[in-house]
């Protein structure tokens, strides 16, 4: 079945350091990979996906690359500030159109001080 | 991407009394949303699977007749939790599906006493 791994953390950084979550995988066929965000007392926001190996998914300076020989997609920030502080979850998707499921990390929170 | 919203955000009810949460596409026709649970520092888990007209495809492990999901209409699911305990006291999010992508609601807040 489909799994997905990721630090779980707590990653607590200084604000404008770099950040790495580390995200692998273990799926049949070509997953979709995602990467979402949780702020406090809210749900999920999609923060980036790539569909297809050496895709790079990037959003507000986020990025993370398929990579399909280490079934990896690490999630890289060069300059983290405050407002990122949040959870982050690597999921996959082996389906398509509205009728799929997703499978999820557990989550890394990210606490980014000033 | 769509645009999901849920009711309440918070509640709080007795045990053994049900309750109703709601979860609505505001601008897409979802014929397929999904219900999640949330447990404190833990991944969501994806509960069921919710089809507009037809029932509902559930988890292994998901009680069906305590989790009880509606979803009469392409813009909202319902999900019932009937005679509720504190161990079902949870963040519930919601999602639509839509072109390759999920789209959450903000989510629900269940505490039962």
């Amino acid at each position: 079945g489909n799994s997905v791994t990721q630090m779980e953390g707590p990653v607590t950084l200084s604000e404008e350091a770099f950040l790495t979550i580390n995200c692998t995988y273990t799926a049949t066929g070509y997953p979709s990979l995602f990467w979402y965000v949780q702020y406090p007392g809210e749900g999920l926001q999609l923060l980036l996906k790539a569909t297809k190996a050496d895709d790079k998914g990037s959003n507000k300076g986020f990025e993370a690359t398929y990579r399909k020989e280490t079934t990896s997609f690490h999630l890289e920030k060069g300059s983290v500030q405050v407002s990122d502080s949040a959870v982050y979850f690597c999921a996959l998707s082996n389906g398509g159109g509205s009728n799929y499921k997703l499978t999820f990390g557990k989550g890394t929170l990210l606490t980014v001080n000033p | 991407g769509a645009v999901v919203s849920q009711h309440p955000s918070r509640v709080i009810c007795k045990s053994g009394t049900s309750v109703k949460i709601e979860c609505r596409s505001l601008d897409f026709q979802a014929t397929t949303m999904f219900w999640y649970r949330q447990f404190p520092k833990k991944s969501l888990m994806l509960m069921a699977t919710s089809n507009e007209g037809s029932k509902a495809t559930y988890e292994q492990g998901v009680e069906k007749d305590k989790f009880l999901i509606n979803h009469a209409s392409l813009t909202l699911s319902t999900l019932t939790v009937t005679s509720a305990h504190p161990e079902d006291s949870s963040f519930y999010i919601c999602s639509v599906g839509q072109t390759g992508e999920q789209y959450f609601g903000p989510g629900t807040r269940l505490t039962v006493t």
